[in-house]
């Protein structure tokens, strides 16, 4: 079955060190790898897709079909980085269909 | 165009009792997801639609729950006979219909759900 793992509920890092949010996923098809971000009081919204191979706000994300993971990362965290964020699996071609991640509450401390 | 728009924001109700959630898209999108989210938990996908034709219903989606999208823009979420295990936080969302877009899902704020 289709499944998404972050394994850290918090991280917490101070503004400047380096950041690095787990992702790992199960599925045995060609998967299509995104995260989602949530900052305070806000909507939940899409941050990168693996597809686009960008980088957004100094994020990236690169998708390891060998270790099936999409751990996201940034060299300097920032304090305005503080936010949910969630990894989602899409499956089954252009269906639409995510599977989330429990998410991951990046803390990042003066 | 102001995004995803859902309503009512946040809904308290006896238990027992039925709610209705409407969902209203970005126009240029065709296709409309709803999910719901517990505390401690990502979104979990209840059902989408493309256009009118509701495709997919997950098996979170008991038969008290039904949504509909009748003429393929705004969207109702129902619940009858609403109990305690349904407060969640109701998530709709929107997309392009298929090729590179159809996975870039934009969220509404949510219908936050408090059954007493």
């Amino acid at each position: 079955a289709q499944r998404v793992t972050q394994p850290e509920k918090l991280l917490s890092v101070f503004k400047g060190a380096p950041v690095e949010l787990k992702c790992n996923y199960s599925y045995s098809g060609s998967p299509e790898l995104f995260w989602y971000v949530q900052y305070s009081r806000q909507r939940l919204q899409l941050l990168l897709r693996h597809i686009s191979r960008e980088s957004i706000k100094g994020f990236t994300a690169d998708l390891n079909k060998g270790e099936t993971s999409f751990h996201l990362k940034k060299p300097f965290a920032q304090e305005e980085d503080s936010a949910m964020y969630y990894c989602a699996l899409g499956y089954g071609g252009s269906q639409g269909n995510l599977i989330f991640g429990k998410g991951t509450k990046l803390s990042v401390k003066p | 165009d102001t995004g995803v728009s859902q309503d009512p924001r946040h809904k308290i109700t006896k238990r027992g009792q039925n709610v209705t959630f409407r969902c209203d898209p970005i126009s240029e999108h065709n296709r409309l997801y709803w999910y719901r989210q517990t505390l401690g938990q990502g979104p979990e996908f209840l059902t989408y639609f493309q256009n009118e034709a509701q495709l997919e219903k997950s098996r979170l989606l008991s038969d008290r729950f039904s949504a509909e999208r009748p003429k393929g823009s705004f969207s109702t979420l129902e619940i009858q006979r609403t109990e305690q295990g349904d407060s969640a936080m109701y998530l709709c969302a929107s997309s392009l219909g298929a090729h590179s877009g159809a996975n870039v899902l934009t969220f509404g704020a949510g219908s936050r759900l408090t059954v007493l």
